[in-house]
């Protein structure tokens, strides 16, 4: 059963950097993988970030960026704001019409 | 503007039944792949299920395959998501969402509010 790995728990500095991946127990994340990242702050229905690897949503700011390294999709914030702090989700496509998201990672910015 | 409203959760019984809805507003559903993604009370984001634009794919969570049925009436820009035998783990918040492609590659970009199901006797 393939899952879709991300870290649970990053902190950032305010104005610091920092990178969230998003990978698979089995296999690589590629662009046939279509990853794109969603934010959600508590009680709030998710915000599209970034798609097309690295094509951001209308009205994202361009302290996010996304890339694929290594044989992982990345979400890069550059210049953390406290207002980042929330729960990042990535969403890969699997095989076969299914789509799973990762566990989502708690950003905190301290 | 484009819109997604749900409706349907309630509190059932472990074993009942129950149908969500979802209607489209600012943009023609015939277009658009569409999905339940589902947040158990605490936890992450969970697809559930994707329908094509006019009905004929649709595709499963394992663990809803054959209590859930994903359909949609384009005529009248809505989305369903019926569900049978539900159990306490089907509890959660469930959004309606919009699949786009862009560039050959798909994403969410549009999500609805969400609305709370909750499974429990």
């Amino acid at each position: 059963q393939t899952v879709v790995t991300q870290e649970p728990s990053v902190s950032v500095s305010p104005g610091g950097t920092v990178t969230l991946t998003c990978g698979l127990s089995s296999g690589s994340v590629s662009t046939s993988s279509h990853p794109s990242w969603y934010q959600q702050t508590p009680g709030q229905a998710p915000r599209t970030l970034i798609y097309n690897i690295n094509t951001r949503s209308s009205g994202v700011p361009d302290r996010f960026s996304g890339s694929i390294v290594g044989n992982k999709a990345a979400l890069t914030i550059t210049g953390a704001q406290a207002d980042d702090e929330s729960d990042y989700y990535c969403v890969l496509y699997i095989d076969s019409g299914i789509w799973m998201f990762g566990g989502g990672t708690k950003l905190t910015v301290l | 503007e484009v819109q997604l409203v749900e409706s349907g959760g309630v509190l059932v019984h472990p074993g009942g039944s129950l149908t969500l809805s979802c209607v489209a507003s600012g943009f023609t559903l015939t277009t658009y792949w569409m999905t339940w993604v589902r947040q158990a009370p605490g936890k992450g984001l969970e697809w559930v299920a994707n329908i094509k634009q006019d009905g004929s794919s649709r595709y499963y969570l394992d663990s809803v395959k054959g209590r859930f049925t994903i359909s949609r009436d384009n005529a009248e820009n809505s989305l369903y998501l019926q569900m049978n035998s539900l159990r306490a783990e089907d509890s959660a918040v469930y959004y309606c969402a919009r699949w786009t492609l862009y560039s050959g590659y798909y994403h969410i970009d549009q999500w609805g509010q969400g609305t709370l199901v909750t499974v429990s006797s």
